[in-house]
This record gives structure tokens, C-alpha cells and sequence, in this order.
């Protein structure tokens, strides 16, 4: 069975910094999707940055960029130049390709809060 | 604008009462899911739909019910057997087939326990 690990539940960061968000996942798969989704207290769910485990190239997206490490497993999220808005739950998500296709494993999330 | 609608957006249930959640989306996705989040937890699978007519159990599929009679709509009954439904209900979509395509978010029905 697929699991995804954050091992930081919670996060602080000054206004303009940089942080990063860790996660890690174990899977027997080869093919597979990754995902970082923000909640801001809204609560509604946002994509910010996704992965295909073929690609090499780590993925960016404006301020936010992952750091996937497929032999370790390990897929970070960077956050530049941190702004008050980027405050909310951030959930590291993995999919794989074949079978129930599109069913996301979620961790259980870091609370970032981003202070001026 | 296409997108996923919940409803409602607070839910209060009665000791052996049955409630059910409402979600609706015009994306014209195949795919639709139910998932449950409580507090430091993440996101977990109740059920899901990759077509209608057809819907499998998720990882915590036990007190709870759904159907797929239309592509638009699944919603969620949660039984008097789900012992501690208290939480907070997230629907998703997205296209059949296509894991490299996010998952559509609805806002959020917060079901509680009179």
C-alpha cells in the first residue's frame, strides 16, 4: 500500500523568506503523480504544484518549486519569497497510473503561517 | 463557471439519524469522490465514482452510503452507523482515466452531532 509521510506538522516563515516542506512516500510503483495542495482557512483545496515521476525536471511553478528525489523517495516543496497569503494547510498528495486510477493518498498536512 | 458545488455547508445530525451530503459539478467529469478530514489527519477516501451507474468503496467506506444515478451528482448518506461522523467532507472530481489531472475541490460540508 501507498503512504505519504509530512513530518512537520507545523511551520513558521517571515514575510519574503523561503521555506521548505518536507515529504516522503513509499510505493512498489513506477509511474505515479505527486502533488502539493494548499487549504487556506477557506478550507477549500488548491493545487500548487504536481509531479510525474518520469520527469527528471523538477516542476515550478512562480514562487513554488519541488525538489523530487524518485530513489529517496522524497518530494519537497519550496515556497520563495513567502507572502501572507501562502498562510494555510499544505497536503502532500501521491496517484498512481493503472487500477483505481485518480484516487490521491494524502499526508497529513504541515500548517505553514507565514508572519510579517 | 464550471465547478463542484456542496451543500450544505453546515450539517447537524441527531443520534440515529441519517443525513446526506449533496454534491453537484458541471466540469463534465466521469470521476467523482468523497473524501473525510479531521483534525491532524489527512484526507481520506470514503467512496468514489469513475462512472455513473458504478461506485467502489475507499479506505473508510463503513457508515456510509452513495449512488451514482446521474454524471453531475454524488452525494454522501451517513448513517446511524457511522458511530463518530463528526468531521469535515470534502467532494472532488476530475477526468476519468487522467492522473496527471488534479482533482477539482468542492468548498466543504462540516457535519456535526446535536
Amino acid at each position: 500500500a501507498q503512504t505519504v509521510t509530512q513530518s512537520q506538522p507545523e511551520m513558521s516563515v517571515q514575510e519574503a523568506e523561503t521555506v521548505t516542506l518536507s515529504c516522503t512516500y513509499d510505493t512498489s510503483e513506477n509511474n505515479y503523480y505527486l502533488f502539493w495542495y494548499k487549504q487556506p482557512p477557506s478550507r477549500q483545496m488548491i493545487l500548487v504544484i504536481r509531479q510525474e515521476a518520469y520527469k527528471q525536471q523538477n516542476a515550478t511553478e512562480n514562487r513554488f518549486s519541488v525538489n523530487f528525489q524518485k530513489a529517496a523517495k522524497s518530494f519537497s516543496l519550496k515556497i520563495s519569497d513567502s507572502q501572507l497569503g501562502d498562510t494555510a494547510m499544505y497536503f502532500c498528495a501521491f496517484t498512481r497510473l493503472g487500477g483505481s486510477q485518480g484516487n490521491l493518498i494524502f499526508g497529513k498536512g504541515t500548517k505553514l503561517s507565514v508572519k510579517p | 463557471d464550471g465547478g463542484i458545488t456542496q451543500s450544505p455547508k453546515y450539517l447537524f445530525r441527531k443520534e440515529g439519524q441519517n443525513v446526506t451530503l449533496s454534491c453537484e459539478q458541471n466540469l463534465n467529469h466521469d470521476a467523482m469522490y468523497w473524501y473525510r478530514q479531521d483534525p491532524g489527519q489527512g484526507l481520506r477516501l470514503i467512496y468514489y465514482s469513475q462512472i455513473v451507474n458504478d461506485f467502489q468503496k475507499g479506505d473508510i467506506a463503513e457508515g456510509y452510503s452513495v449512488s451514482r444515478e446521474k454524471k453531475e451528482s454524488f452525494p454522501l448518506t451517513v448513517t446511524s452507523a457511522q458511530k463518530n461522523p463528526t468531521a469535515f467532507y470534502l467532494c472532488a472530481s476530475s477526468p476519468r482515466g487522467a492522473a496527471n489531472q488534479p482533482q477539482h475541490f468542492g468548498d466543504g460540508t462540516r457535519l456535526s452531532i446535536l
